[in-house]
């Protein structure tokens, strides 16, 4: 069975601070993928990232990066500089090779981004 | 552009009544999903489907049914409504070439049973 763990469930910082998400996965998958999802007020489901099991390398994306690491089975998500417009829900998720093309969703992350 | 539709954004029914939530596609993709949205629960999946006339039973399929007609829609059906139910439930596709690929979601719909 598959399972996501987002341990913190609300974090509140100041504009300007940088701020990480963690996401702590399981999987007897040797080939699995890894997603970040963000929910913002507005309510709809916004994909931000997809990483499969095979391909380490940290990723950047403006202030967004992404630290993959199996062997403590975590996939972080680092705000740089937050900002009030990156306020939302943040969801990871898992998908293996024999989940078919289901995903198995952590029970999110709320981010508040204080002015 | 492609996207994903569903109808409609917010309902309100009476425990009970059957209720159909719709779902369309028109990235022409092979799968499509159904998930509901409940505080503390994250997203739960309840019904999906690797393609015509293919459907399967997720965590959450009580109460719940699909059916799979063509591409692109999958209408997600409450044969009896119940208050358990109100919930946010969200409609998402993919393209289903390999697995692992990236669901895409609908805005999501509202729906309170009284």
């Amino acid at each position: 069975a598959q399972k996501v763990t987002q341990a913190q469930t609300e974090i509140s910082v100041v504009e300007k601070e940088d701020v990480t998400l963690d996401c702590v996965y399981e999987t007897r998958d040797t080939t699995y993928y890894l997603f970040w999802y963000k929910q913002p007020p507005s309510g709809e489901l916004v994909f931000l990232i997809r990483r499969n099991s095979f391909d380490e390398q940290n990723e950047i994306s403006g202030r967004y990066s992404w630290n993959f690491q199996k062997s403590t089975s975590s996939f972080n998500f680092t705000i740089t500089a937050s900002q009030v417009v990156d306020s939302a829900v943040y969801f990871c998720a898992l998908g293996g090779d024999n989940a078919g093309n289901m995903l198995t969703f952590g029970g999110g992350t709320r981010l508040m981004v204080k002015p | 552009d492609a996207e994903i539709t569903q109808s409609p954004r917010h309902k309100i029914t009476e425990t009970g009544r059957q209720v159909t939530l719709a779902c369309h596609q028109t990235w022409n993709h092979n799968n499509m999903f159904w998930y509901r949205q409940d505080l503390g629960h994250g997203l739960r999946l309840i019904h999906y489907s690797y393609g015509v006339h293919d459907t399967n039973k997720g965590e959450v399929s009580d109460g719940y049914s699909v059916s799979r007609s063509n591409t692109e829609d999958l209408p997600l059906t409450l044969e009896s409504a119940a208050s358990s139910q109100t919930s946010v439930y969200f409609c998402a596709s993919s393209g289903g070439g390999v697995a692992g690929d990236t669901q895409y979601f609908g805005p999501g719909t509202r729906l309170t049973v009284l």
